[in-house]
């Protein structure tokens, strides 16, 4: 099975930047994702890394240490809209992905 | 990306009877399809993974007679809750895996209400 751990909740100002930390013991491994979410709808894909290193897209990057079980998401410049729960995932040899609880992240002017 | 379409969005239904929800993939063929199951404030859960053309498998926990699963085509698989009960009410959302492996698509959710 899978265990994942990141923060439940985190707060930031508009315009700052959030690292949301996650670490993963896994039987199997074959990808990290990060997933946000907003209230009542599905998870939308944001990254993935299977790599050890950072990937950036724009506002965001994902870092990943394999060796470490440890990942990150960096959400930059942070706008009010980014208020939303965000969900690692990892996905085992079978392409099954096991998700964390989320964190919870309110984005405050 | 890829698309993943998932009906109905909401849906209420008295106690004792049967909800179907579908999970398509628009613009590929999903050999695997999964289930979850997200109660609020809480993260998603897998219930079963569902391969095309053969039963699909659940996951410790899940009553199988109760949540139906059928994938008969590679873009449709649908999951039926049987003999539904209040405490059935929850989020479900179907994901997608593509021929290719690519990361799985995430339909947009079913809010199923049991009154």
């Amino acid at each position: 099975g899978q265990n994942i751990d990141q923060p439940t909740e985190m707060t930031a100002t508009e315009g700052a930047i959030v690292q949301i930390n996650c670490t993963y013991q896994t039987s199997g491994f074959n990808g990290l994702f990060w997933y946000q979410q907003h209230a009542g709808e599905a998870p939308t894909f944001l990254s993935y890394n299977v790599l050890d290193g950072l990937e950036e897209k724009g506002r965001f990057s994902s870092f990943l240490s394999r060796s470490k079980g440890y990942s990150y998401l960096l959400l930059k410049e942070l706008q009010m809209k980014d208020s939303a729960s965000y969900l690692c995932a990892v996905r085992d040899g079978d392409y099954k992905l096991s998700f964390g609880a989320g964190t919870t992240v309110t984005v405050r002017a | 990306g890829a698309v993943v379409s998932q009906h109905p969005s909401r849906v209420i239904c008295k106690s004792g009877t049967s909800v179907k929800i579908e999970c398509r993939s628009l613009d590929f063929q999903a050999t695997t399809m999964f289930w979850y199951r997200q109660f609020p404030k809480q993260s998603l859960m897998l219930m079963a993974t569902s391969n095309e053309g053969s039963k699909a498998t659940y996951e410790q926990g899940v009553e199988k007679d109760k949540f139906l699963i059928n994938h008969a085509s590679l873009t449709l698989s649908t999951l039926t809750v049987t003999s539904a009960h209040p405490e059935d009410s929850s989020f479900y959302i179907c994901s997608a895996r593509d021929l290719a492996g690519r990361e799985a698509f995430f339909g947009q959710g079913t809010r199923l209400t049991v009154v």
